[in-house]
């Protein structure tokens, strides 16, 4: 069993739909990540969080620490959101040795 | 203030060759990390740099890889012997220290033919 589950695996939404992606995990961590891999394969770290909410522009991410849980949320998406959105924990250990999950695809159709 | 910075972007190289991959921090940050994406997969950490130190390399694996981050000069994760099975993107991330968000490159695309 992975350790980082997110779903859905691949997501289509209309553009303008309100969008989520959720991530579990299944040991204690310290801090979680949200990234986003465009699709020429750049990656942009978009939150880290260890708990309650965080906002930026469009984008909410949100912990749940008891229930192991978080959700990434897209208001308004936008064709240009469209990408592979990564959830990834820290375990507390060395800094950057994370455990990511396998991704979730979005695309946003005009 | 330039991002992180990897080279080169894609290489090719013949089964038992080397291949040296590049990666410059942010101006300012002294921890770098190697992450690796085999195809169809996820990413998986590989190593952990500070300025002249190896800091946690759990996810290297024993043989043929290695990395540095010298005093100066860019981080460097050095592949010898390349086999088809180290085809992968290879990113790099940087911080300016320890429980900050990492700030990617744009990963070095290894194809071994």
């Amino acid at each position: 069993k992975n350790e980082v589950e997110q779903s859905p695996q691949n997501l289509t939404a209309q553009e303008g739909e309100f969008i989520t992606i959720n991530c579990s995990y299944s040991v204690g961590i310290s801090a979680l990540h949200w990234l986003q891999q465009h699709p020429g394969g750049g990656i942009v770290s978009l939150f880290m969080l260890s708990s309650g909410k965080k906002k930026h522009g469009r984008l909410i991410a949100t912990i749940n620490i008891q229930e192991k849980h978080s959700s990434l949320h897209i208001t308004a998406s936008h064709p240009r959101d469209s990408a592979v959105y990564i959830c990834a924990v820290d375990l507390g250990g060395s800094q950057g040795n994370l455990i990511f999950g396998k991704g979730t695809k979005l695309s946003v159709k005009p | 203030n330039a991002g992180v910075m990897q080279n080169p972007r894609h290489l090719v190289r013949r089964r038992g060759q080397e291949a040296r991959l590049r990666c410059s921090p942010m101006k300012g940050h002294s921890h770098v990390y190697w992450y690796r994406q085999l195809p169809e997969e996820g990413l998986k950490f590989m190593v952990y740099l500070q300025k002249e130190n190896i800091i946690d390399e759990s996810g290297m694996p024993k043989e043929r890889f290695s990395a540095e981050f010298p005093k100066e000069g860019p981080s460097i994760l050095r592949i010898q012997q390349v086999v088809r099975g180290d085809s992968a993107a290879y990113f790099c991330a940087s911080s300016p220290y320890q429980n900050s968000p990492l700030h990617f490159g744009n990963g070095t695309r290894l194809t071994v033919t």
